[in-house]
């Protein structure tokens, strides 16, 4: 299955502040998820990032509070924007690959 | 609108038994429902799945059952373990490259 590498796996933040998270594949996939998760919920997914065009945003998530870039078929990044506590979560990306769906280890985000 | 319902929300099982989660959905598009597992600080990974068109599939003590009149499908987890102890996660897909949607999750704690 593919392998994701997500970085960073934590960081804590000043409010108002942005954060740029990282996913790297080891194959090529056409989409790309972001998801997030908060303490003890399920996960909701952000947006699908589709290599060469906008990212599709789920409703309650926006452009300019969680910009994506997808740049080839190999990579992708989420940025939090002008972070608040509430922004505080885990985030995941996830692939479709030849096993199945796959997830990063996540990157746990405090803001303070 | 939850588009798959998970229960129960948390379940304590004795080592050796039988532990059992549920997972109901409304969307007959659906045709990819796979069972991850996470622990603490990790990302969700993938357990086992099944395709609509395959009543039963068993991968060591991990079986899942699936039921398309009732649009049900399960997660039994044989001799349970205590290493088992984890958060649960059913999902489902729509046809083609789209995003999981996710169960709420159920937290197993199996005791000794």
């Amino acid at each position: 299955s593919a392998v994701i590498s997500q970085k960073p796996s934590r960081d804590i933040c000043q409010r108002g502040t942005s954060l740029t998270i990282q996913c790297q594949v080891d194959s090529q996939v056409t989409m790309m998820f972001w998801y997030r998760q908060q303490p003890g919920q399920s996960l909701t997914l952000i947006a699908t990032a589709n290599q060469g065009s906008e990212a599709t945003y789920e409703s309650g998530f926006v452009i300019d509070k969680f910009p994506i870039s997808r740049p080839n078929l190999t990579f992708s990044t989420l940025t939090v924007s002008n972070m608040s506590p509430e922004d505080s979560s885990i985030y995941l990306c996830s692939v479709d690959g030849a096993q199945g769906y796959t997830f990063g280890s996540g990157t746990r985000l405090t803001v303070v | 609108q939850q588009q798959v319902k998970q229960s129960p929300q948390s379940l304590i099982v004795q080592k050796g038994g039988i532990s059992i989660i549920n997972c109901a959905y409304e969307n007959t598009a659906f045709d990819y429902f796979p069972w991850y597992q996470q622990f603490p600080g990790k990302g969700p990974a993938l357990l086992i799945a099944i395709r609509p068109d395959v009543s039963e599939k068993k991968e060591g003590r991990f079986t899942i059952s699936f039921n398309k009149s009732a649009k049900q499908f399960s997660l039994h987890i044989m001799d349970s373990q205590p290493g088992d102890s984890a958060t649960y996660f059913c999902a489902a897909r729509n046809s083609g490259n789209t995003p999981l949607v996710f169960g709420k999750g159920t937290r197993l704690s199996v005791i000794a």
